[in-house]
């Protein structure tokens, strides 16, 4: 079945870049998001990119995709507290179809 | 861009009760929702396809019948969860796609739901 994986926590300090990874096993993913959830909040969509992309990027948000890797990143520049959050991947194929999520990244952002 | 609203954001119930979340979308039609269910520090999982004017289909290992979802209009989905049980504590959200876009969905803020 689907499957799509991330680590679990990344610490970072305000003004680094952070750079959190996915990996995702359907090879017909035809679109590959990420999502921001702060807590106890709903789910904003960040960026997304298709699969014939390599690279997408969004001010300060940089999504790399390697599809020979089924490999997922996403890079936050000079990152900010506010940027603390949990971060998901996911994947889809598009259309009306559903996605598939990761268990998500937490990232903390100290000062 | 478009705004997904759900109701209530939080609701605290005795076990047994019944609870019903909405799912509306507020400047577009929507005539497939999705509802996902969250527990703590995991990830979203998809529990049921919610379309107008025809029966949800709902993932494996769903019941139905403890999830009940109607989709009467293009603009609103509910979720009724019956006869609760603190098992079914959890944060619900819902999603609908918007026709014509690049496939994103949009996300309603979730219902957090305890149950006592």
């Amino acid at each position: 079945g689907e499957d799509v994986e991330q680590s679990l926590f990344l610490s970072v300090r305000e003004g680094d870049s952070s750079v959190i990874n996915c990996t995702y096993t359907d090879s017909s993913s035809t679109y590959l998001y990420w999502y921001k959830q702060e807590p106890g909040a709903g789910l904003q969509l960040l960026t997304y990119i298709f699969s014939n992309m390599d690279m997408k990027q969004d001010q300060r948000l940089t999504v790399l995709l390697n599809k020979k890797d089924k490999h997922l990143s996403l890079r936050i520049a000079d990152t900010q507290t506010g940027d603390s959050a949990i971060y998901f991947c996911a994947e889809s194929m598009g259309g009306y179809s559903t996605l598939t999520f990761g268990k998500g990244t937490m990232l903390l952002v100290s000062p | 861009g478009a705004v997904v609203s759900q109701h209530p954001s939080r609701v605290i119930c005795k076990s047994g009760t019944s609870v019903k979340i909405e799912c509306r979308s507020l400047d577009f039609q929507a005539t497939t929702m999705f509802w996902y269910r969250q527990f703590p520090k995991q990830s979203l999982m998809l529990m049921a396809t919610s379309n107008e004017g025809s029966k949800a289909t709902y993932e494996q290992g769903v019941e139905k019948d403890k999830f009940l979802i109607n989709h009467a209009s293009l603009t609103l989905s509910t979720l009724t969860v019956t006869s609760a049980h603190p098992e079914d504590s959890s944060f619900y959200i819902c999603s609908a796609p918007l026709f014509g876009g690049d496939n994103e969905q949009f996300f309603g803020p979730g219902t957090r739901l305890t149950v006592l």
